[in-house]
């Protein structure tokens, strides 16, 4: 049982847009910033999002992300047949011995 | 640009050792945390630990403390994860990641991959 709460699995058309909802608590999201990642099976993971909506160079802003109180939001528009992944959101944890980095139990996402 | 390659994955049986290694190029290792993931077949992502530049901070999950140990050797650019006393549930593949240095802790760079496989 992830400390972050994501859906298993979203889906939309080509060229829609989709919502990756991140629930965590006040020791996690609601304190810290969350990032976000994209996992192709059998490639290295790729950073989305750092900083709650910060994007790093190269990453298309198709890709936007958002935080408010103890949830993070992904979202993804435009949607492309190439943007299906698993999506997981992560961020430090104040609550556990020394403190841990967290991450949610990941997004399937299906381009339908 | 970065690159991060790891090696030293394989088969172990339970209760044996494995060492991991990160070889890194592309920016000055010894300027930024450091940590491993790893994911299990079939399942998500799972944070392992994390060591600081200079290597005097270390945060470990509470999974694998006592039995996985995160080094680095910054005079070869060189990130080591030690692994004993593994177990079957250790079973994943092995990922290096390298901390962004932003506002907030994240991974902004990964390697592919080392898939260590614990069984007999």
């Amino acid at each position: 049982q992830s400390v972050l709460t994501q859906p298993p699995s979203v889906s939309a058309a080509p060229g829609q847009k989709v919502s990756i909802s991140c629930s965590g608590s006040a020791s996690n999201v609601g304190t810290h910033f969350v990032s976000w990642y994209q996992v192709v099976p059998g490639t290295a993971p790729k950073l989305l999002v750092y900083d709650n909506f910060k994007r790093p160079s190269g990453i298309p802003d198709r890709f936007s992300g958002s935080k408010s109180g103890t949830s993070a939001t992904l979202v993804i528009s435009g949607l492309q047949t190439g943007d299906e992944a698993d999506y997981y959101c992560g961020t430090w944890d104040n609550s556990l011995s020394g403190g841990n980095w967290v991450f949610g139990g990941g997004t399937k996402l299906t381009v339908l | 640009d970065v690159q991060l390659v790891e090696s030293g994955g394989g088969l172990v049986q339970p209760g044996g050792s494995l060492r991991l290694s990160c070889s890194a190029s592309g920016f000055t290792f010894s300027r930024f945390a450091m940590a491993w993931v790893r994911q299990a077949p079939g399942k998500g992502l799972e944070w392992v630990s994390t060591l600081s530049g200079g290597g005097e901070t270390t945060y470990v999950a509470d999974s694998v403390r006592g039995r996985l140990t995160i080094s680095r050797d910054n005079s070869r650019d060189i990130l080591f994860l030690a692994m004993r006393s593994l177990r079957p549930d250790d079973t994943a593949v092995y990922f290096c990641a390298k901390d962004g240095q932003h506002s907030g802790w994240d991974f902004d760079s990964w390697g592919r991959g080392t898939l260590v496989t614990v069984s007999s």
